[in-house]
């Protein structure tokens, strides 16, 4: 089956790092997604990993292993307005741009 | 940039209802997607089209159908609306394998 499991909320202060992961079992895997979702807002890109490694882009960063089905969002100097969902999504194997997502991870941001 | 527009930020409708939900976008993209998104579910793929007047089904199609007469238009219709499909809708669009973009959504309340 087609499982993507991430935590489902997490704390952090400001001007902190943290890093939510994302572990993803499926049938097929042609790259995968973060996406940022402020309450109330359409999800917007962030990020797009589709070999191993970590791909850095200002503050925020996000690292792949698909040997281990794995992948983590890193942010560096947390803002207030990073409060959002973190929404990790797996593109599947076939030819189509089909993403299958997981339920978000919501963080907090705390002064 | 790409603007996606959904027909209505806020929509309610009765049960026994049929629903018709709009999506432009201004890219010339030729894949759109509609989601529902839950809490505790994340966002779900109810149907996407990579074509016009071609369509696929997505993991829960039940009880929705689509269509794709001009490339920029896909529109999702509940053809009797329950109150089960209550729900944030989302659609989206991509150019061949590149990021998805979302609209700002329709939540949807079936009275």
């Amino acid at each position: 089956g087609q499982n993507i499991d991430q935590p489902t909320e997490m704390t952090a202060t400001e001007g902190a790092i943290v890093q939510i992961n994302c572990t993803y079992q499926t049938s097929g895997f042609n790259g995968l997604f973060w996406y940022q979702q402020h309450a109330g807002e359409a999800p917007t890109f962030l990020s797009y990993n589709v070999l191993d490694g970590l791909e850095e882009k200002g503050r925020f960063s996000s690292f792949l292993s698909r040997s281990k089905g794995y992948s983590y969002l890193l942010l560096k100097e947390l803002q207030m307005k990073d409060s959002a969902s973190y929404l990790c999504a797996v593109r599947d194997g076939g030819a189509t741009n089909k993403l299958i997502f997981g339920t978000g991870t919501l963080l907090a941001v705390q002064p | 940039d790409v603007k996606v527009t959904q027909s209505s930020r806020y929509l309610v409708k009765r049960t026994g209802e049929k629903v018709f939900l709009e999506c432009v976008q201004d890219m010339d993209h030729e894949n759109m997607f509609w989601y529902r998104q839950d809490p505790g579910l994340g966002l779900r793929l109810i149907y996407f089209s990579y074509d016009v007047k071609m369509k696929e089904k997505g993991d829960i199609p039940e009880g929705y159908s689509v269509s794709r007469e001009k490339k920029e238009r896909f529109s999702l219709i509940l053809e009797s609306a329950s109150t089960n499909q209550t729900s944030m809708y989302l659609c989206a669009s991509s150019l061949g394998v590149q990021p998805q973009h979302f609209g700002d959504g329709t939540r949807l309340s079936i009275l």
